[in-house]
């Protein structure tokens, strides 16, 4: 059983507040990554890290920032949330070394309102 | 540049019937590929994975799927498909080197299991 944990599950919230959601991981993968997904529609890549104070952005253009100060934890962060924002967050993780299987958290659904 | 298609947003099959979704990809190099499967509000789950050797690769839940690099297809099928398959299905390609690891997604099947 994958050991990937996202909070909270569920977030709604007014416009202009400052969100973080949380994603860890308990099994020492040096690689993250943050998806987004809409409903219907497929992951996109916002952000990825390959390990301590690695971040990259991915390649879907995303106000939202990350963070990977330890190697189980990488947070997102929304400085000032606003409707367009509302979706489905997925974090990520895997081995480092190459291709292998992502395992995944059960996401976060954010509805800014 | 590299993408997966899921040609069918939607199947509708039998609870015992045979089931095949189907994907293609666009990779230059030899490809890494995976089927997840996602039941609703849940994160996604590997089904299986293809790397190399064998074409067709076993997984899960009874699935499997084989690998054609002449069609640059990874389509996966199940002989008879139980009520609980019921989810929403994504192909996926991994792209790059070790050190620059991505992942592409397909759009999803959703698959309805009728009773």
């Amino acid at each position: 059983e994958a050991d990937i944990y996202q909070t909270p599950r569920y977030l709604v919230i007014g416009t202009g507040k400052k969100i973080t959601l949380e994603c860890s991981q308990t099994m020492g993968h040096d690689k993250m990554y943050w998806y987004q997904q809409d409903p219907g529609m497929e992951l996109h890549l916002i952000h990825y890290s390959y390990g301590v104070n690695s971040t990259e952005k991915g390649d879907l253009s995303s106000e939202s920032t990350v963070s990977r100060i330890r190697t189980e934890h990488f947070p997102l962060t929304l400085e000032s949330a606003r409707p367009s924002h509302t979706s489905q967050y997925l974090c990520a993780s895997i081995r480092g070394g190459g291709a292998g299987e992502q395992f995944f958290g059960p996401g976060t659904r954010l509805t800014v309102l | 540049a590299q993408s997966v298609t899921q040609p069918d947003i939607h199947i509708t099959v039998s609870e015992g019937a045979s089931l095949e979704l189907r994907c293609n990809y666009s990779y230059g190099a030899t490809p890494y590929l995976f089927w997840y499967v996602q039941s609703p509000g849940q994160g996604l789950q590997l089904l299986l994975k293809y790397f190399s050797g064998d074409t067709l690769v076993q997984g899960i839940k009874g699935f499997e799927a084989e690998f054609k690099r002449s069609q640059s297809s990874f389509n996966l099928r199940k002989p008879s498909v139980h009520w609980s398959d019921a989810a929403e299905y994504f192909c996926a390609v991994g792209a790059g080197t070790s050190g620059t690891y991505k992942y592409i997604f397909g759009t999803g099947t959703r698959l309805k299991v009728l009773a």
